[in-house]
């Protein structure tokens, strides 16, 4: 089983540029979350997505937009990206809409903003 | 504010040499805490689920506890595949779709 899959795995953009990064899994979660992973800090959340057509904005949701195209799939865009973007972005989903659920985790996109 | 803890930020161990991981909190109140192993490369994976002050739980080498501030994460005759980044993190009452993370410990097992 596939189960989170994320592309690109590793991404160089010049500030200022955009780009979109992918997940899709193939669980049948109701659930989809974007996360951001930087050196000392915890991951945090950007967005997160309790059910297809929904979307809600995390802890850090500033300079990216999401789309959860379908029950499988839930996209992160950067619009204009910054050098403070530059960190490893994860994906993850669970089976329910929230609440005490393990977080499935996809294997990350390493992103630097130069 | 909530705040999630993590000592020591890294630890290396013999082989063979148990020792404890710490995960203090500081929230109001406790929906569930969460411990998950992450790998260089790879998206972090679960471990345990906590719920309630005196709870525990095992996998293998592991064992997760919970008092009303703190987590440990004992770790008994470690071998050298056990080195990874252990995270922690705690749901709150009324973030049912957000987890707070800690910055997690970095265990090296030594053959």
């Amino acid at each position: 089983n596939a189960g989170v899959t994320q592309t690109p795995k590793f991404q160089v953009l010049k500030t200022g540029q955009s780009m979109t990064l992918q997940c899709a899994q193939d669980m049948n979660h109701n659930s989809m979350y974007w996360y951001r992973q930087d050196p000392g800090m915890g991951l945090r959340l950007i967005y997160y997505s309790a059910s297809e057509g929904t979307t809600d904005k995390g802890e850090v949701p500033n300079g990216y937009n999401v789309s959860r195209l379908n029950k499988r799939e839930f996209s992160l865009r950067l619009e204009s990206a910054a050098p403070s973007q530059t960190s490893v972005y994860f994906c993850a989903s669970i089976p329910g809409r929230g609440g005490n659920e393990k977080l499935f985790f996809g294997s990350g996109t390493q992103l630097s903003v130069l | 504010e909530d705040q999630v803890t993590q000592s020591p930020e890294a630890l290396r161990l013999q082989e063979g040499e148990s020792s404890s991981l710490n995960c203090s909190y500081t929230v109001s109140g406790l929906r569930g805490l969460f411990w998950y192993r992450q790998d260089p490369g790879k998206g972090p994976e679960f471990l345990f689920t906590l719920y309630s002050a005196g709870e525990e739980k095992e996998k293998e080498r592991l064992k997760a506890t919970l008092t009303k501030k703190e987590s440990f994460l004992h770790i008994t005759a470690p071998k050298p595949e056990d080195s990874a980044t252990y995270l922690c993190a705690v749901q709150v009452p009324g973030s049912a779709r957000q987890l707070t993370f800690g910055s997690g410990t970095q265990l090296t097992v030594l053959p």
